[in-house]
Formats: C-alpha cells, structure tokens, sequence
C-alpha cells in the first residue's frame, strides 16, 4: 500500500499569505497520479488537483501542483478567507490513498 | 448537472449491517467509477473501496475486504455500499464519490452529501 505522509499538520497564516503543503508518498506514485482536495467544516471534499499540476474545473489559479515520483506540493498565493480548510493529497496510481491532510488556518 | 445524492442518516447496533445508497443523476452512470470514502468525527478521509457500473469490476481496501460489499443497479443509476459486522469506530460518514476521468481509477471530481452512520448499542 502506498503511505502519504502530509506536513506538517497544520499551518496558521494570515490572508493575503503563501503557503506550501507538502505530501510524501511511501513509494513512487504511478504517472504522478496525484490530487489534491479541499474539504471545509461539515463539507465534503472539493478535487483542486488531479495529476499532480493539473487544475480541476473552476479552481482558482491561486492553486498550483507540482512535483513527481515521491514528493508532491500544494501551493496556495494570495491567501483569501475561503482558503483556510483542510487539505488533503491522494493517490490513484494503485488502488487509492490518502494523506492525513493539513490544517490551513487563520492566524 | 452531475449529483450524487446519498440515503439518510442511519444508527445501528454492533455486529448489524447498514447498506447506504447513493444515486447518480446528470451524466451517463456506467462511463465512470464510483468510490466510498468514510471519515470518522474530527479525523482525515479514509478511501474504502471502488467499483465500476461498466462491468462491476471492484476494489476494496483490505481493511475492509471481509465486510463490505459494493454493487450497483444501472437500471436505476444507483451505487451500493454494504458493511457488515459493525463496531463502534464505525462511526463515520460516509461518501460516494465519482471518478473525474472516464472508465479508469481517478480522482474523484463529484462527491455525494455524505451519510452519517452511528453505530452504539
């Protein structure tokens, strides 16, 4: 099975911000088929990314993927207060995983 | 547009089952996989298993192999997730989740509402 390891576990900014998520995987990910979700209190999770870079419909540019093989980043710029949430990285490449995800909040 | 709607809450007694439904509607049922996804209070996603309307094909979490069962009725676009043998952390809600990209595993682009399963005696 392969293991994600998101850090850390949580992060206090202020708006107008930036931040970066980490999400390291126990092994390498089959076609950096890595995605990234945004969940909210009482909400489920929203896709932001899917392939690793690729933006899902409707996300804002302020989201951006990168990485490859083991080690994948979230980055979010220009922090607005719809923002701060939970955030959790996922792999398809065999079977599905998740990250334990990190805590975007408000400092 | 694309919605999954899921069944109602439901509470349970240890070692009973439940069955939550979830109904697809906007899109063509069969082009696209449908995974469940549990979280239990104030913890992360955890993903359970997948299956495929086109031709049934699944995969289960091996944490959940022995207990759960996922169908589906394509006669009325309609997904299934049976899990046995409850246990108190258990205790989760439940989502389905439809596949972003046609007929192969990926992630998940549509998510139902969520059904809260409680199980206590």
């Amino acid at each position: 099975e392969v293991v994600l390891t998101q850090s850390p576990g949580t992060l206090s900014l202020s708006p107008g911000g930036r931040v970066t998520l980490s999400c390291r995987a126990s092994q390498t990910v089959t076609s950096n088929y890595i995605a990234w979700y945004q969940q909210k209190p009482g909400q489920a999770p929203r896709l932001l990314m899917y392939a690793a870079s690729s933006r899902a419909t409707g996300v804002s540019e302020r989201f951006s993927g990168s990485g490859s093989g083991t080690d994948f980043t979230l980055t979010i710029v220009r922090l607005e207060p719809e923002d701060f949430a939970v955030y959790y990285c996922q792999q398809y490449g065999r079977t599905f995983t998740f990250g334990g995800g990190t805590k975007v909040e408000i400092k | 547009q694309i919605q999954l709607v899921q069944s109602g809450a439901e509470v349970e007694k240890p070692g009973a089952a439940v069955k939550v439904s979830c109904k697809a509607s906007g899109y063509t049922f069969t082009n696209f996989g449908i995974s469940w996804v549990r979280q239990a209070p104030g913890q992360g996603l955890e993903w359970m298993g997948w299956i495929s309307p086109h031709n049934g094909n699944k995969n289960y979490a091996q944490k959940f192999q022995d207990r759960v069962t996922m169908t589906t009725d394509t006669s009325t676009s309609t997904a299934y997730m049976d899990l046995r043998n409850l246990r108190s952390d258990d205790t989760a809600v439940y989502y389905c989740a439809r596949d972003s990209h046609l007929l192969r595993y990926s992630a998940a682009a549509y998510w139902g509402q969520g059904t809260l399963v409680t199980v206590s005696s």
